[in-house]
């Protein structure tokens, strides 16, 4: 069955560093890959998008990487800050009915970055 | 600024009774979409609509159902509230034909009693 695999445990981080999020999948065959942020009571919210054929997109303090080959995108946070602290979700996007594109989400991982 | 708005924050109903959960974007967006969230499970769709009038199911439809009769708006309604739809729901809505991001409502607690 198709799977999206995100650490599960939260990842706790000192300010200043770079936070690393994995997001792991199998069985699917994505043409893109989304991640979004979202904080407690709150909907996503959207951060990057990245193609099968972009190996790296950045944006600000943040940067995703996407490996077919692997299975897997990588998501980074440089010179994480306390408000960074969320929990953040990979989604991967498929063709589906009427010309839409659905994303399938992971179940998140949870960022904690301490003072 | 973009915008979708539900009706609801938080909602207490009793099991048995029909719920209608409602949610409206004001971007022009063809495609709608509700989720269910809860801890440990993530997003889940429940029900996509990429047209008025049109809907597909999701992963989980069932005990649901959704109505879209206009393009700014989509419903969803649970026929007979059960315990085990207690739950975190949130709407999104995305341009269709391309990939773009979701926009996310604010969401709605739902609690079947």
């Amino acid at each position: 069955s198709q799977k999206i695999e995100q650490n599960s445990e939260a990842l706790n981080i000192q300010e200043g560093k770079t936070a690393t999020l994995t997001c792991n999948y199998t069985n699917y065959s994505p043409a893109y890959l989304q991640w979004y942020r979202q904080d407690p009571g709150r909907g996503p919210v959207f951060l990057l998008l990245i193609r099968e054929n972009e190996k790296e997109k950045r944006k600000e303090r943040l940067k995703v990487t996407f490996d077919t080959t692997l299975k897997q995108s990588l998501f980074h946070i440089t010179a994480s800050q306390p408000a960074d602290s969320a929990t953040y979700l990979c989604a991967l996007v498929v063709p589906a009915s009427g010309g839409s594109y659905i994303p399938t989400f992971g179940r998140g991982t949870s960022l904690i970055v301490h003072p | 600024d973009v915008k979708v708005t539900q009706s609801s924050r938080y909602l207490v109903k009793r099991t048995g009774e029909k719920v209608f959960l409602e949610c409206v974007q004001d971007m022009d967006h063809e495609n709608m979409f509700w989720y269910r969230q809860d801890p440990g499970l993530g997003l889940r769709l429940i029900y996509f609509s990429y047209d008025v009038k049109m809907k597909e199911k999701g992963d989980i439809p069932e005990g649901y159902s959704v109505s879209r009769e206009k393009k700014e708006r989509f419903s969803l309604i649970l026929e007979s509230a059960s315990t085990n739809q207690t739950s975190m729901y949130l709407c999104a809505s995305n341009e269709r034909d391309v990939v773009r991001e979701q926009y996310f409502g604010p969401g709605t607690r739902l609690t079947v009693t």
